[in-house]
């Protein structure tokens, strides 16, 4: 597609509840990111694909949060058990190689709010 | 660990005018990229401007310009003829030069600028 796509654009979850984020970049983009905005703040790297290689899933808070990208292209978020302190914006990235130099497309992002 | 500070939480200019956003980050690598991302209500992070910190030269895009100050670590967004489409929170953000030490950007926390009519 033309840009990045996520979806839902907001969600509202109980408490425990699991819920899943999708991320669908731009074709061909290799590298996909995942980020965590929560509200006044700046944004917080949660995870890095790049092409085949491992994930770096240096930035997931917890145990609970985890993501898959099938096929090198659609990515998807998942929270277990969620917590009020997940309530955020999530925004997804992709970039095409390096993203340093040929920049990082953003999509507009998933508002969840745990209730 | 890469930081990157912003410390005007809020910013206001007069339509037509020019305003300044700070920005400060702490690094001990010389060689990395700087960016100025704007994030209007849609939400989407709109890349404003980046630099390379081996060009000497300030980056500029039509209207937006950067002091970028490699020595004091500051790298400062300069908006001239403010319009009162520029409204929205604008993040610095730095990335690593190298990508096998990874590609994620570490942002700072944003500046939400107010244009006046």
């Amino acid at each position: 597609g033309a840009g990045v796509s996520q979806s839902p654009s907001n969600k509202v979850t109980e408490k425990g509840k699991d819920v899943e984020l999708r991320c669908d970049p731009i074709s061909g983009h290799t590298a996909l990111y995942w980020y965590r905005q929560s509200l006044g703040q700046g944004l917080e790297f949660l995870i890095y694909f790049q092409g085949n290689s491992a994930p770096d899933k240096s930035g997931l808070p917890s145990d609970r949060f985890s993501a898959e990208r099938t096929g090198g292209s659609v990515s998807t978020l998942t929270i277990q058990r969620t917590q009020q302190e997940d309530s955020a914006v999530y925004l997804c990235a992709s970039s095409f190689g390096d993203g340093g130099f040929y920049g990082y497309t953003f999509g507009s992002g998933t508002r969840l709010t745990v209730v | 660990a890469q930081t990157v500070t912003q410390s005007q939480p809020e910013m206001s200019v007069q339509e037509a005018e020019t305003v300044t956003l700070s920005c400060t980050y702490d690094t001990s690598e010389s060689d990395y990229y700087l960016f100025w991302y704007k994030q209007p209500p849609s939400r989407q992070m709109i890349l404003v401007i980046r630099q390379e910190a081996y060009k000497q030269q300030n980056a500029t895009e039509n209207r937006f310009s950067v002091n970028f100050q490699k020595a004091a670590k500051s790298f400062s967004l300069k908006i001239s003829d403010s319009q009162l489409g520029d409204a929205a929170m604008y993040f610095c953000a730095y990335r690593r030069y190298y990508s096998n030490a990874g590609n994620m950007l570490t942002f700072g926390g944003g500046t939400r600028l107010m244009v006046k009519p």
